[in-house]
């Protein structure tokens, strides 16, 4: 399957600072890419969905001004976690998507795990 | 809106026996289902989909699936565990194929020597 990076895999930052994770396609460009979270012993919980060329969408809940969703280009997706505190600490991962179709398969980055002191 | 539920937190197998992982899902229409692996410090990895036709699905890694709408379920199978499976197995519904998937909790495998 295809590759996807996401950097850094653990971040420790302090409250009130932000925080960007990179989600990167290796081999293949990638038109839709997705990100999750996942708290402790829960689900992973889809954040939003963001289309190369246009704006993320959010899921109900999630607060875009908070969560910042960037694709910058068709192998770059980033999310911003501005002015993060500890309820911000979680597991988020990104996949990668070639195509916008429901059939394209989504490749999962190997996630972050952001800490919040 | 659709769910799913693992009902398993951690299941132990002993290696070389046979496993089944539980998976039940809610969802109105047909269900594009779905079972993902992660290792330790790694990302998920796709075992086996579901999206139509025959209702037994194979997937890579020896694993299979059985969907079975009448139960709303979609049971994970190995015939023989090697202890290379130990991992967080994740079962997951989409509206629509690949998109916006809603993941369980996900199940635990122990393989005990």
């Amino acid at each position: 399957g295809a590759v996807v990076s996401q950097h850094p895999s653990r971040v420790i930052c302090k409250s009130g600072t932000s925080v960007k994770i990179e989600c990167r396609s290796l081999d293949f460009q990638a038109t839709t890419m997705f990100w999750y979270r996942q708290f402790p012993k829960q689900s992973l919980m889809l954040m939003a969905t963001s289309n190369e060329g246009s704006k993320a969408t959010y899921e109900q809940g999630v607060e875009k001004d908070k969560f910042l969703i960037n694709h910058a280009s068709l192998t770059l997706s980033t999310l911003t976690v501005t002015s993060a505190h500890p309820e911000d600490s979680s597991f988020y991962i990104c996949s990668a998507s070639g195509g916008r179709g429901g059939n394209t398969e989504a490749f999962f980055g190997q996630g972050t795990r952001l800490t919040v002191v | 809106a659709q769910s799913v539920t693992q009902p398993d937190i951690h299941i132990t197998v002993s290696e070389g026996a046979s496993l089944e992982l539980r998976c039940n899902y809610s969802y109105g229409a047909t269900p594009y289902l779905f079972w993902y692996v992660q290792s330790p410090g790694q990302g998920l990895q796709l075992l086996l989909k579901y999206f139509s036709g025959d209702t037994l699905v194979q997937g890579i890694k020896g694993f299979e699936a059985e969907f079975k709408r009448s139960q709303s379920s979609f049971n994970l199978r190995k015939p023989s565990v090697h202890w290379s499976d130990a991992a967080e197995y994740f079962c997951a519904v989409g509206a629509g194929g690949f998109q916006k998937l809603v993941f369980g909790t996900g199940t635990r495998l122990l393989v005990s020597p």
